[in-house]
């Protein structure tokens, strides 16, 4: 079946430790995205990468790192940085994103991370 | 700044009757709209979307939405809401030459009443 995964479904991290969230996908997109929901906010985007070997910042990108070394994977670290990393993640792919036109995007299960 | 605002924060209807969830967007350029819906835990889930052409379109789950660029909306409607449609529901925008970034309002829950 084709799709989005993402692991853990479930995290918990001590204050000060960094903590990589995995996304993979296997529908052949090109841009792959992350976002951040919390209650009563919608969901904001963090990073974003249109292409292999390129990402750039969302909204919130402060605290946070990515890497798209693959075309399938789009790992997020959420930083010692991030002051209030408690939150649900979510991951989204699409078949492009060019500044001309998008494509629907689709979302992964998702990961709730809460600091301990 | 370009943004979506979905009203409604929590919205409660009886079992069968019908549903309409309000979403407007700010001015901008081309807007592509989407609807999703999400289940307590889990990830988004796509309704339905508006790229172009008939402005009145059909989703999944008996789902419909209509654009209205006079009045910059694109709201949700269902005839008859089911159990099972207790969720929240979410209205993006993405904007032509904004380069595939979805904008999303604050969502609607939606209760229903047996």
């Amino acid at each position: 079946d084709g799709g989005i995964t993402q692991s853990p479904k479930y995290l918990f991290r001590k204050e000060g430790q960094n903590v990589t969230l995995s996304c993979e996908q296997n529908l052949n997109h090109d841009a792959m995205y992350w976002y951040r929901q919390d209650p009563g906010q919608g969901l904001r985007l963090i990073y974003y990468s249109q292409i292999v070997n390129d990402f750039q910042k969302g909204d919130i990108a402060e605290g946070y790192s990515v890497s798209r070394e693959k075309k399938e994977s789009f790992p997020l670290t959420v930083t010692s940085a991030q002051k209030n990393p408690t939150a649900f993640y979510l991951c989204a792919s699409s078949k492009r994103s060019t500044s001309a036109r998008t494509d629907t995007q689709y979302f992964g299960p998702g990961t709730r991370l809460t600091v301990l | 700044a370009q943004s979506v605002t979905q009203p409604d924060i929590h919205i409660t209807v009886s079992e069968g009757a019908s549903l309409e969830l309000r979403c407007n967007y700010s001015y901008g350029a081309t807007p592509y709209l989407f609807w999703y819906v999400q289940s307590p835990g889990q990830g988004l889930q796509l309704l339905l979307k508006y790229f172009s052409g008939d402005t009145l379109v059909q989703g999944i789950k008996g789902f419909e939405a209509e654009f209205k660029r006079s009045q910059s909306s694109f709201n949700l409607r269902k005839p008859s809401v089911h159990w099972s449609d207790a969720a929240e529901y979410f209205c993006a925008v993405v904007f032509y030459n904004q380069g595939g970034k979805l904008i999303f309002g604050q969502g609607t829950e939606l209760s229903v009443k047996p």
